[in-house]
């Protein structure tokens, strides 16, 4: 059964740190694995989408990697912005059983201005 | 428009009361989901519809019964809840249901069951 966790749990950092959240998967045989952010009490955004056969997927301040042989995934986050405060999830696609994303513990982030 | 709607934002409703959920989409997609999200937990899968059929139930109570009247609306329908079901509903949609897809998520339904 895939399991997924995120370290840490909670993180605060003052602006302009670049920081890493990551993830980690115990199956990995996946199609993909997608990162989302969530600001409290609202829905989900997708912030990047890593296919099992991408190493790593970027947007603007956002880098994304995936090393699915030791089933571990990082969002690194530059020059970390107090919007860029919220709830950040990663959710994995297994091959083995019925289609849907399996989403971890999430990361609650701080950046203070 | 990359958007995903969900009315109410909030509700409330006793135990005995039937109450809806509806999500919409127009970005054409063939693929809408419903999760349930509990306080400080992750998402779960609770329903997929692909092409309007029903195609995962992931063995959700019979108090929740959800729709899909067209391509672009799904329902979950709700009766007899209990306090336990309290919680974020979101609701989600992607192009086919693919396994390479990205999922659209709403704003999601916080629901207080009485």
């Amino acid at each position: 059964k895939q399991e997924v966790t995120q370290i840490p749990a909670a993180l605060s950092v003052p602006e302009g740190e670049n920081l890493v959240l990551n993830c980690s998967f115990t199956d990995s045989a996946i199609y993909n694995l997608q990162w989302f952010r969530q600001d409290p009490g609202k829905g989900l955004t997708s912030l990047l989408l890593i296919q099992s056969s991408q190493r790593e997927q970027t947007s603007g301040r956002l880098n994304a990697s995936l090393d699915k042989s030791s089933g571990r995934s990082t969002l690194y986050i530059a020059a970390s912005q107090p919007g860029d405060s919220a709830t950040y999830l990663c959710a994995v696609a297994s091959t083995s059983g019925t289609y849907k994303y399996i989403f971890g513990t999430g990361t609650r982030l701080k950046v203070l201005a | 428009d990359t958007e995903v709607t969900q009315t109410p934002k909030h509700l409330v409703m006793g135990m005995t009361n039937k109450k809806s959920l509806k999500c919409e989409q127009h970005m054409g997609h063939r693929a809408m989901y419903w999760y349930k999200q509990k306080a400080k937990k992750p998402p779960e899968l609770m329903f997929v519809y692909s092409y309007e059929k029903l195609s995962i139930n992931e063995s959700v109570p019979s108090r929740f019964s959800p729709e899909c009247p067209n391509s672009s609306l799904l329902n979950l329908h709700l009766h007899a809840l209990q306090p336990e079901d309290s919680a974020l509903y979101l609701c989600a949609s992607s192009q086919v249901g693919g396994r390479m897809e990205t999922q659209y998520f709403g704003p999601g339904t916080r629901l207080l069951v009485l």
